[in-house]
């Protein structure tokens, strides 16, 4: 089974800068979400989709940061313009269910490693 | 607030010894409780998932345990190889959102 896919791995840019991240959850996962790693810190959610519909953004920096997910599979996160502080690892994950006590067990892609400089 | 804590921030230990990495969480509802293992550059992948009713749970020589009174969880690693050497995430599930720990940052040195 193919895990979760994400480009680029890395990326250099510019502050104010724009950049896209695209991933390709894993196949039947209707759950996609997107996370950004500060070096030395645990993941921080940005945003999570159920299909494509919005479940979770409330940790997005609406003012910068948009994601989409228009036909319920592939997803592009997108800063617009890029700060210092956006320097991280930003992760996309994938599970099968959102609701419920069971596993619903993230896979999680490689990362996109972002400078700002 | 839903918190998760997790200590020590580092470790190193030897080739071989075993060690315990300590979990303490604020969350509620709770649903289940994930340790993740990070390797450097690559994302976090799944190792134990505990569940409300489960206080020990292995996979190999990773033990996981789980306090539901204390909200308390330790991953106990044995006989340490230098593939250990990683961050460990501890990730507890409410109802619907879940919450990271910061993690804890695990050398093995021969």
């Amino acid at each position: 089974e193919a895990g979760v896919a994400q480009s680029p791995r890395y990326k250099i840019i510019e502050k104010r800068q724009s950049v896209a991240f695209w991933c390709n959850p894993i196949s039947g996962h209707a759950t996609l979400y997107w996370y950004q790693q500060i070096l030395g810190q645990g993941p921080k959610l940005l945003i999570q989709f159920q299909n494509n519909g919005v479940v979770d953004d409330s940790q997005l920096p609406k003012d910068r940061f948009s994601a989409e997910r228009l036909k319920g599979v592939d997803s592009t996160l997108k800063i617009q313009p890029a700060k210092l502080e956006d320097s991280a690892v930003y992760l996309c994950a994938s599970s099968l269910a959102i609701r419920g006590r069971g596993g619903n067990e993230q896979f999680f892609g490689p990362g996109t490693r972002l400078t700002v400089l | 607030k839903n918190q998760v804590e997790q200590s020590p921030q580092s470790l190193i230990i030897l080739e071989g010894k075993n060690c315990t990495l300590q979990c303490n969480y604020t969350v509620s509802p709770f649903s289940n409780l994930r340790w993740y293992k990070q390797d450097t550059g690559r994302g976090p992948v799944s190792l134990t998932i505990m569940t409300f009713s489960e206080n020990t749970k292995s996979n190999g020589r990773y033990t996981a345990t789980l306090d539901a009174d204390t909200k308390q969880s330790s991953l106990h690693i044995t006989a340490s190889q230098l593939s250990d050497s990683a961050s460990y995430i501890c990730v507890v599930k409410g109802y619907q959102k879940v919450t990271f720990g910061t993690g804890t940052k695990l050398q093995v040195i021969p």
